[in-house]
């Protein structure tokens, strides 16, 4: 079946240090998603990605799709203590069933 | 606004027991409906979606079902729990004018014990 996997599982920063998470699909995607999860708390959208090679930027954070459609980046400029958390990307093959990456937890040193 | 609701937020059960959580959305007509598990430190498995009323589509094998008896309720059950069974459970809906986001509900975090 369909697996999405996110490297690094885990990322130490010292504040003010970029951070940047990667994900892999096994399947060609039709949209991606990204969501960050606090500690204790849920999933919440950041952004979604539709087309071949797309970037978007949400003030420090810069989000890339692939050109195959298969992979997408989350890179954090200049970390803050409020970016704790883990990032996880989501992505459909064109159904309503959305498969999550593993996630990528950041802890941020001040 | 749109708003979902699950309980309860936190459930000890024990092994063999049954199960029952519940998800309601609110301010919305028609939306997809989803229940994701996450182990402790892990990430989000999908278990089962909605597309409609009385429509279950099943991702894993195993000891849990869902129904879909209104628009806007989502129910996950069990019969007997398993130690396997614990986690934080999720429910999240798709739908309305933006239809693309997942909008999560603040959980249930079930130990079996």
């Amino acid at each position: 079946g369909q697996q999405v996997m996110q490297i690094p599982q885990y990322q130490h920063v010292q504040e003010g240090e970029d951070f940047t998470t990667y994900c892999n699909s096994s399947t060609t995607l039709s949209n991606i998603q990204w969501y960050k999860q606090r500690p204790g708390g849920h999933p919440v959208f950041l952004i979604q990605l539709v087309k071949s090679g797309e970037v978007k930027k949400q003030k420090r954070l810069t989000f890339q799709f692939g050109e195959a459609k298969k992979n997408s980046s989350l890179h954090i400029t200049a970390t803050q203590t409020t970016d704790v958390g883990t990032y996880f990307c989501a992505g459909t093959s064109g159904t309503y069933k959305y498969i999550f990456g593993t996630g990528t937890r950041l802890k941020v040193l001040a | 606004s749109q708003t979902i609701h699950q309980w309860p937020a936190t459930l000890v059960q024990p092994v063999g027991s049954p199960l029952s959580l519940e998800c309601t959305v609110e301010g919305t007509s028609n939306p997809n409906l989803y229940w994701y598990r996450q182990a402790a430190g892990r990430g989000l498995q999908l278990l089962f979606y909605s597309v409609g009323i009385g429509q279950i589509s099943s991702e894993v094998p195993q000891n849990l079902s869902a129904s879909r008896p209104q628009d806007r309720q989502f129910i996950l059950s069990s019969k007997k729990l398993l130690l396997s069974d614990s986690g934080f459970y999720l429910c999240a809906w798709i739908g309305g004018v933006s239809y693309n986001e997942q909008f999560f509900g603040p959980g249930t975090r079930l130990t079996v014990l």
